[in-house]
């Protein structure tokens, strides 16, 4: 099983519409989940970090489901803008630094 | 602060040729992560130090690849010698221990 695997997409969607992504990560041992956004040819950039309680930041709203072991990531009212790859993210845990990628689900929004 | 900086954005290197990427980490911050990203495999982290410390390398490839950060405000990443396959984008990251890492621009190697 991969450490953290994710649907690759592409998911083409609407301008205006709400779209999901899920992701599953193997290590229990992790504590700390993120998700990153990366545009074409740039490097990845923090979107929000996801707490066990749910957490929202405008139109975009992150889940954690400790017990199934997977992260969840809905963004409202989706703008031309939000299309990118975006990569779900979780530390390796155990006190051992670094974050563990996945490989990303590319969104596209179109007009 | 102006984040993490990477040099040189762009390498293009012949085969055999030896191959040095720098970062330059966010001051403050006491980790620094060098990840290599492909269309195949993705980010996989290769390298991290702790306070300049390296802490885990098995990520990296293979004997080709060594990684060093002689001080806090400095880290080089050398591939010799570089062959094709070691093609990718290369980032450099930093974060205080524990939480979000924050990214490099990359550096774009290819390596005919």
């Amino acid at each position: 099983r991969k450490e953290v695997e994710q649907d690759p997409g592409p998911f083409n969607v609407p301008e205006g519409a709400t779209v999901a992504f899920n992701c599953t990560y193997s290590n229990s041992a992790s504590q700390s989940f993120f998700w990153y956004r990366q545009d074409c040819r740039k490097e990845p950039k923090l979107l929000m970090s996801v707490y066990s309680s749910g957490n929202e930041d405008g139109r975009f709203t992150a889940q954690l489901n400790r017990a199934s072991q997977y992260i969840s990531l809905l963004i409202r009212d989706s703008k031309l803008s939000d299309s990118a790859t975006y990569l779900c993210v979780v530390n390796r845990g155990g006190g051992a630094d670094g974050l563990t990628f996945g490989k990303g689900t590319h969104l596209i929004i179109q007009p | 602060d102006a984040g993490v900086i990477q040099s040189p954005r762009h390498e293009v290197t012949e085969m055999g040729q030896e191959v040095t990427l720098r970062c330059k980490p966010i001051s403050g911050h006491n980790s620094l992560f060098w990840y290599r990203q492909t269309m195949m495999r993705g980010l996989e982290l290769l390298i991290y130090f702790n306070n300049n410390v390296p802490i885990d390398d098995s990520g990296m490839p293979e004997d080709r690849f060594s990684a060093k950060m002689p001080n806090a405000s400095f880290s080089t990443l050398k591939i010799q010698p570089s062959e094709p396959r070691d093609s990718a984008v290369y980032f450099c990251a930093s974060s205080r221990v524990h939480t979000e890492a924050f990214f490099g621009q990359g550096t774009r190697l290819t390596v005919v």
